[in-house]
Order: C-alpha cells, then structure tokens, then sequence
C-alpha cells in the first residue's frame, strides 16, 4: 500500500517484557514521527527522525523507550520492561517536508496492552 | 511551552445539527494551526489548517478561523452528518522549532445521531 504501515496492529505483553513496534513510513518521505495516544489523553509526542540528522527525542517518558530508524525508512521504537502505564495506542507518521505539520500521513497504530 | 486545549466530549448530536468544537492554544511564537480527524478504526488524517492569523481553513463542510487576539481556532460545521462520527484533534506546530513537530490537544470525541 501507499500508507504508512504499522505493525503488528495488537500486541498483548506480560509486565516486564520487552516489545518492539515497527512503521514502514511512505517511500520518500524524509521525517518520521511516533505518537503516543493513551486513553481518554491527547496524542503525546515521543520521538522525530528527519533525514540524517540526530533525532529529537524530547518526548519519549523513560530511558526505557528508544527508538532507531535504519536506512532513513522503516522505524522500530521499542520498550523495555513494559510498565502498565505503557498501555497506549503508539501512531507512527511521516511527511515529505521539514514542515512536518503541513500534511503528516499516520499509520492506523499499534495498540499496546501491558497486563 | 506550547498547548492546546479544546473541549472535552463526547459531543452528541442529531444529523443536521450545528457542530462547534472549541480549540485555544497557548505558543511561544506563531503557529500554525490544524485539525486533524481521526475516524472509527482509520488513521489520524488532516482535515484542514491555516498559516496565519484570520486565514480560514475549510474542508468537508467544516470550517475553522485563525483568530491570533483570542489564540482560538474553533472547528464549526453547520450542518453535521452520521459520518462525521469521529474523534477531532486541534493541533499547532511552529516552524523552525526543532522537528517542527506537531502539538495536540486532547481530542474531542462527536457523535451524531441519525
């Protein structure tokens, strides 16, 4: 598809363990973007990759977030250690400008429960 | 810092019912600003936005007005349908900030009733 993918679309994980979320962004858009949209919240930026430069990552919560993008495509944010209050949506979303705002493209999201 | 602050839903309403969803930001410089839809098990897609103070955005009907002296964007549609049953979102970003990143409000949920 022409769509920003996501996946998987659900993942159920025990507390403690590790998970990894994977967004294949639209083909030649140069920023990528991850969301985090927690029940009854807003949608909370966590992290931006734009080209090579180094990404923004004034929003992800803990050091137990980070995330990488190879090859300026696809993006695998990944969490160690869930939390229960890592229980969220997480959108992933890319643009062909610097001026992300203008137009970004999201995926549909993976929806991550922590029991 | 920046925010934006819209109404809290849900908003239920008949079809053919006047729609207002009330946005106010707070920025450090001069924004742009959006709304961006998000329908029932579809991605968040841009629904329409504008650069400057008084621009007016339009799209699908809705339609929301850049006024800089009240720092408000509020989303008007004047005449809802079932299908426009969706969680909507204010957003700003300002350009050259670093990412330029965009900064959401907390979604207001609408439901329109046949």
């Amino acid at each position: 598809g022409a769509g920003v993918s996501q996946s998987p679309s659900n993942k159920v994980t025990e507390k403690g363990k590790d998970v990894e979320l994977r967004c294949d962004p639209i083909s030649g858009h140069t920023a990528l973007y991850w969301y985090r949209q927690s029940l009854g919240q807003g949608l909370e930026f966590l992290i931006y990759f734009q080209g090579n430069s180094a990404p923004d990552k004034s929003g992800l919560p803990s050091d137990r977030f980070s995330a990488e993008r190879t090859g300026g495509s696809v993006s695998t944010l990944t969490i160690q250690r869930t939390q229960q209050e890592d229980s969220a949506v997480y959108l992933c979303a890319s643009s062909d400008k610097q001026g992300g705002g203008e137009k970004l493209f999201f995926g549909s999201g993976t929806q991550l429960s922590v029991l | 810092g920046n925010s934006v602050t819209q109404m809290e839903g849900p908003v239920t309403l008949s079809e053919e019912a006047f729609l207002t969803i009330n946005c106010t930001y707070t920025a450090t410089g001069y924004p742009s600003l959006f709304w961006y839809v998000q329908y029932p098990g579809e991605g968040l897609q841009l629904l329409l936005k504008a650069t400057k103070a008084d621009d007016k955005g339009s799209n699908k009907g809705f339609e929301a007005t850049y006024r800089k002296e009240t720092t408000s964007f509020h989303l008007e549609k004047g005449s809802v349908q079932v299908s426009d049953s969706a969680v909507y979102f204010c957003a700003l970003t300002l350009y050259g900030a670093a990412g330029n990143k965009l900064t959401f409000g907390g979604g207001t949920r609408v439901l329109v009733k046949p």
